[in-house]
């Protein structure tokens, strides 16, 4: 049980063009979607954070209007980078928790490559 | 969350133990120690975690210091499956109500 998947696995675009990334839990109602980004020979850096039903909390740095997050159902959270340009080529790796009380732990779905040409 | 530091890169032959250390000298008494490991192009994978006690599973143990300071984590049988970058993370979400802090991590590479 417990898995995240993510759709696609990897895309290529152009530059100016937007990509949407989906993030789907397959088993389980998660109340809470993470989204990630890892550069190459990088840790993950967390860009944010979102609950269904509500907007997404930004972390520092993270441009909330080029990274476009919905979390409309439990199940279910876009990420959209909007006019990509090359430096947007990332891994996107999202994850997701839930509110039961033995939950401890977020489950990662396997990630996006993304490379903007 | 309180920081952590771990060596950047460790070897282990196969079939051997593989003992990954973490120092999170500042860590504070609500906050527990967290285990992923990310595979090569994968999403990390969750291993273990702790507050005060040693723990077991099926993947690993984790081994915490009485005064908290520092812990490791140890596969007790190697494969070169298990070749991958291990994150050390302390956080007092307890779960998953906050996101992560990763920080480097170790590579850890197993030795046929």
């Amino acid at each position: 049980g417990a898995v995240v998947s993510q759709h696609p696995s990897w895309v290529i675009c152009k530059s100016g063009t937007s990509v949407k990334i989906e993030c789907r839990s397959l088993d389980f109602q998660a109340t809470t979607m993470f989204w990630y980004r890892q550069f190459p020979k990088q840790s993950l850096m967390l860009m944010a954070t979102s609950n269904e039903g509500s907007k997404a909390t930004y972390e520092q740095g993270v441009e909330k209007d080029k990274f476009l997050i919905n979390h409309a159902s439990l199940t279910l959270s876009t990420l959209t980078v909007t006019s990509a340009h090359p430096e947007d080529s990332s891994f996107y790796i999202c994850s997701a928790s839930t509110e039961l009380p033995w939950s401890y732990e977020q489950y990662f779905g396997p990630g996006t490559r993304l490379t903007v040409t | 969350d309180a920081k952590t530091t771990q060596p950047p890169s460790m070897d282990c032959a196969e079939g051997r133990a593989a003992n990954l250390p973490c120092n999170h000298s500042t860590i504070s008494g609500n906050e527990y120690v967290y285990w992923y490991r990310q595979i090569h192009s994968q999403g990390p994978q969750y291993i273990i975690h702790g507050l005060k006690n040693n723990e077991t599973n099926e993947m690993a143990s984790l081994i915490i210091t009485e005064d908290r300071k520092s812990s490791t984590l140890i596969l007790p049988h190697a494969t070169l499956r298990d070749t991958a970058v291990y994150y050390c993370i302390v956080t007092d979400s307890g779960g998953g109500a906050d996101g992560l802090t990763f920080g480097k991590g170790t590579h850890l590479i197993i030795q046929p």
